[in-house]
């Protein structure tokens, strides 16, 4: 069964890097990693998508290394507004529709 | 607009009563998810289902029940609510199953079993 886990909150000043990594030690061979934002008492929205190596899009990067078994969400020079959960998102098993969130990861961002 | 329509947003219940949260997407989206979410506990998937007719069990699906006889909705029925089903829930809904991509989701249904 894939689990993800994730570190369970991080805080970061305005205008650094962030960094945030999931694991994920059991992902089936043909299955993607997903990260989601949410903000409070609002439901998650998708951010980036990846299967291996590297994505980027215009708010952030996936990085995927060849095992598979972790990958990292990077975001470029955080702002206030990126203060939100972060989660990480694998089905849960090879032929599995199960789809497991982590417990997330909340990024607190100073001024 | 292209969305995942939750009903109701609020509700406080008796312990025992049956309830209904409804949920419809407009989106022709085969997969569909339940998910109640606590502090400290993320997401936990309910149910869900591939398409009409086709429902499997999540990671704490028992207390709670759901139906899909039709492809844009999909029902969480909670037979005998007790307390401890107090929590956010949340309908989702997407067109690729397992893959997680462009999942969209409802506004949320608070709900108080007292």
């Amino acid at each position: 069964l894939a689990k993800t886990t994730q570190p369970i909150s991080m805080d970061s000043y305005e205008g650094q890097e962030v960094n945030i990594t999931c694991s994920h030690n059991n992902i089936a061979t043909n299955d993607y990693i997903t990260w989601y934002q949410q903000f409070p008492s609002q439901g998650p929205r998708f951010i980036i998508q990846g299967y291996k190596t590297k994505v980027t899009n215009e708010v952030a990067s996936l990085f995927i290394p060849a095992d598979r078994k972790s990958s990292t969400l990077s975001l470029p020079r955080v702002s206030l507004s990126d203060t939100a959960v972060y989660y990480c998102l694998v089905a849960a098993g090879a032929g599995s529709y199960q789809l497991t969130f982590g417990k997330g990861t909340k990024l607190s961002v100073i001024p | 607009e292209a969305q995942v329509t939750q009903n109701p947003r609020y509700l406080i219940t008796v312990t025992g009563k049956k309830l209904t949260v409804t949920c419809s997407q407009n989106m022709n989206h085969e997969y569909m998810s339940w998910y109640r979410q606590d502090p400290g506990l993320g997401l936990r998937q309910i149910y869900y289902s591939m398409n009409v007719e086709v429902t499997d069990k999540g990671d704490v699906p028992e207390g709670y029940k759901v139906s899909r006889k039709e492809k844009r909705n999909f029902p969480l029925i909670l037979e005998s609510p007790s307390p401890n089903q107090t929590s956010l829930y949340f309908c989702a809904s997407s067109p690729i199953p397992r893959q997680g991509r462009g999942y969209t989701f409802g506004s949320g249904t608070r709900l108080t079993v007292v």
